[in-house]
């Protein structure tokens, strides 16, 4: 069976620090894998989507970026924070355009 | 724009009667929908899907419905338990899934 991880669950990091947070998949191969976002009180929104190894498609222009640099692993990241990139961060995975299944989450907060 | 909407932010149910979850959406262009439960500090889980040509899907205490013409999707809880209280987000994919800001539901003893 496919398992989903996020890590690490929380984060507290200052204003202009950077951010690494990772996700892996197991047990599948060339999954398409996601980065959403969800502020306080809102929905899911869509940041990054990947159906391959070096293939990134940004949804929303902002302060963060995506890479994957092996075929099961999502990496979000940004060179410098800000208060706005608070939020809880989720990945996914899918096959294709199937139905996404969701990692735990990073708690992400910015001070 | 605001392609997936949930109107009612939250929903109070008592125990054992019937929740009713609702969603509109708007692009016609959207195939496949999707319901998620999803409770504090985890991700969301996937719970029930239909397809566009279907009107009707049912697993165990939920039953989601897809009106096409009033572009309107449902998701029915029945029992409902006081496990089912959590935040409920439909999803609606046209090659990317697009979704709703949540209905947080209260099942109250």
């Amino acid at each position: 069976s496919q398992t989903i991880h996020q890590w690490p669950a929380t984060l507290v990091q200052p204003v202009g620090s950077p951010l690494s947070l990772e996700c892996t998949v197991e047990g599948t191969s060339n999954p398409n894998l996601y980065w959403y976002r969800q502020a306080a009180g809102r929905g899911l929104q869509l940041l990054f989507y990947s159906v391959g190894i070096g293939q990134i498609s940004s949804e929303v222009p902002q302060n963060l970026s995506a890479s994957r640099p092996q075929d099961r692993q999502f990496i979000l990241s940004s060179k410098k924070l800000l208060l706005s990139d608070s939020g809880f961060y989720l990945c996914a995975w899918s096959f294709a355009s199937d139905t996404q299944y969701f990692g735990p989450g990073t708690r992400l907060t910015v001070l | 724009d605001q392609q997936v909407k949930q109107n009612s932010p939250s929903l109070s149910v008592q125990e054992g009667r019937i929740s009713i979850l609702n969603c509109d959406y708007t692009n016609s262009m959207f195939d496949y929908f999707l319901w998620y439960k999803k409770y504090p500090a985890e991700g969301p889980t996937f719970l029930i899907s239909i397809s566009s040509i279907k009107d009707k899907n049912e697993d165990g205490r939920f039953t989601v419905f897809l009106n096409k013409s009033a572009k309107h999707l449902s998701l029915h809880i029945v029992p409902s338990q006081p496990g089912d209280s959590a935040v409920y987000f439909c999803a609606a994919r046209n090659e990317k899934l697009t979704f709703g800001t949540g209905t947080r539901l209260t099942i109250i003893p």
